[in-house]
């Protein structure tokens, strides 16, 4: 069964530094997401991603985020200079298409801690 | 905007015992509304959803849950309780158009022997 697959499963960083957080979304999907559940909390929705560019993003995803995706499989989200506060698990989802089915399949998530 | 409220952090039933978590959603257009169960230390994994037609939808492991369009709930059942429910579930909603999931706050579920 087709899976969504992220990279790496934990990742530890000092503040201030980059990270790249990568995902494989399902191959013949269209729709590229990220959420973000700090410890204990819900998860949240950071930003959409369709088409080649942003059609979504919350107020979260600041101009320290960005996402692209480099080769038509992978999928990542760049933080360019950490805080302590980023640490969270970090979920990439796909879905083929808008109504119909319109399900998110989610990876294993990526836990971030930033010391 | 769209928003879920789950009520109760925590649930403790016994195995074998009726599992009932509670879902309430807020959505000014048609919402489509799902359940996601997380594992300790994994990912998000489907349960069920609600899109449109039959209001009572049967997920996997034995879950179900009622759409309410009166009640705006979306709760979550389960007849007889396995020691391997025990999770974290999460409420979503979206809708038709929307690009993005709003989740609720999440409940543990612990089956006590």
């Amino acid at each position: 069964e087709p899976e969504v697959t992220q990279t790496p499963s934990h990742q530890v960083t000092q503040m201030g530094q980059e990270v790249i957080l990568r995902c494989v979304p399902i191959s013949n999907h269209l729709y590229f997401y990220w959420y973000r559940q700090i410890l204990g909390q819900k998860v949240e929705f950071l930003v959409s991603f369709y088409n080649n560019e942003i059609s979504e993003k919350s107020e979260i995803f600041d101009d320290q985020f960005s996402v692209e995706r480099p080769d038509g499989s992978n999928f990542t989200l760049k933080i360019r200079s950490t805080k302590l506060e980023d640490s969270a698990m970090y979920f990439c989802a796909s879905r083929r298409r808008t109504g119909g089915n319109p399900e998110a399949f989610f990876g294993q998530g990526t836990r971030l801690t930033v010391v | 905007a769209q928003s879920v409220t789950q009520l109760g952090s925590h649930v403790s039933v016994s195995e074998g015992a009726l599992v009932l978590l509670r879902c309430n959603y807020s959505s000014s257009v048609p919402p489509y509304l799902f359940w996601y169960v997380q594992y300790p230390n994994q990912g998000l994994q489907l349960l069920l959803k609600y899109t449109t037609g039959a209001t009572l939808v049967k997920g996997i492991n034995g879950f179900e849950a009622e759409f309410k369009k009166s009640e705006t709930s979306f709760h979550l059942t389960k007849p007889s309780a396995h020691m391997s429910d025990a999770a974290e579930y999460f409420c979503a909603v979206s809708d038709e158009g929307a690009q993005k999931l709003v989740f609720g706050q999440g409940t543990r579920l612990t089956i006590n022997p």
